[in-house]
């Protein structure tokens, strides 16, 4: 497997603006999820996609946030009118049916909200 | 609710000698355990998962992690510390009867000394 792809790797904006982020999971895995890691933090859980369904959502996760999966495929989140207290490691992970339990991640999107 | 604690920041180990990282858990129902270690610039990577079965679980380069309920503990442990094993370890927990989020504690950096 090639892994799973994230893009961009790092992201600079100006707060207030808008943000959108890529992953592409690993192929044919069913299970996408998206968490958040900041400095001397564990990832912290934001989001999961059974195929196209987003099936759990955190507490976390405000409504400046969206996140998708069209076509059970590639994933986006979407940040709105971002803040200071957005900037993070946003990670993504994948898994299969088969091996649900062990998580792939990516190398994640570095976000700096100024 | 669920809850991983990682009382260690930081763990200094001479090469050669037997490393363990320690973690403990709270979960209102039946823990599934993992391990993922994090290298610099390099996305979380997998190490090793509690399930069900026999307590003891060994993992990838090495490792292995007992599992112990009367404890609620899922350390890790590695007979004979290698330089290239000092990375950011991370112990995760989900609740097996509630939902698919881990929940991941703080982090310890392992540093093996030559």
């Amino acid at each position: 497997d090639t892994g799973v792809s994230q893009n961009p790797r790092h992201k600079i904006t100006k707060r207030g603006q808008n943000v959108t982020f890529r992953c592409d999971p690993i192929s044919e895995h069913n299970r996408l999820y998206w968490y958040r890691q900041t400095l001397g933090q564990g990832p912290e859980f934001l989001t999961y996609f059974q195929n196209e369904a987003q099936l759990e959502k955190s507490r976390l996760l405000s409504d400046r946030f969206s996140a998708e999966r069209p076509k059970g495929s590639f994933s986006t989140l979407e940040i709105q009118r971002t803040e200071q207290g957005d900037s993070a490691m946003y990670l993504c992970a994948s898994s299969d049916r088969g091996r649900r339990e062990k998580l792939f991640f990516g190398s994640g999107t570095q976000l700096s909200v100024l | 609710a669920q809850s991983v604690a990682q009382p260690e920041d930081q763990v200094n180990v001479a090469e050669g000698n037997p490393l363990t990282v320690k973690c403990t858990y709270s979960v209102s129902g039946n823990p599934y355990l993992f391990w993922y270690v994090q290298y610099p610039n390099r996305g979380l990577q997998f190490l090793l998962k509690y399930i069900t079965g026999d307590n003891l679980v060994k993992g990838s380069y090495g490792f292995e992690a007992e599992f112990n309920k009367s404890q609620t503990s899922f350390h890790l442990k590695k007979p004979s510390a290698l330089v290239s094993d000092s990375a950011l370890y991370f112990c995760a927990v989900r609740d097996r009867d509630q939902n698919e989020k881990l929940t991941f504690g703080t982090g310890t950096r392992l540093t093996i000394i030559p």
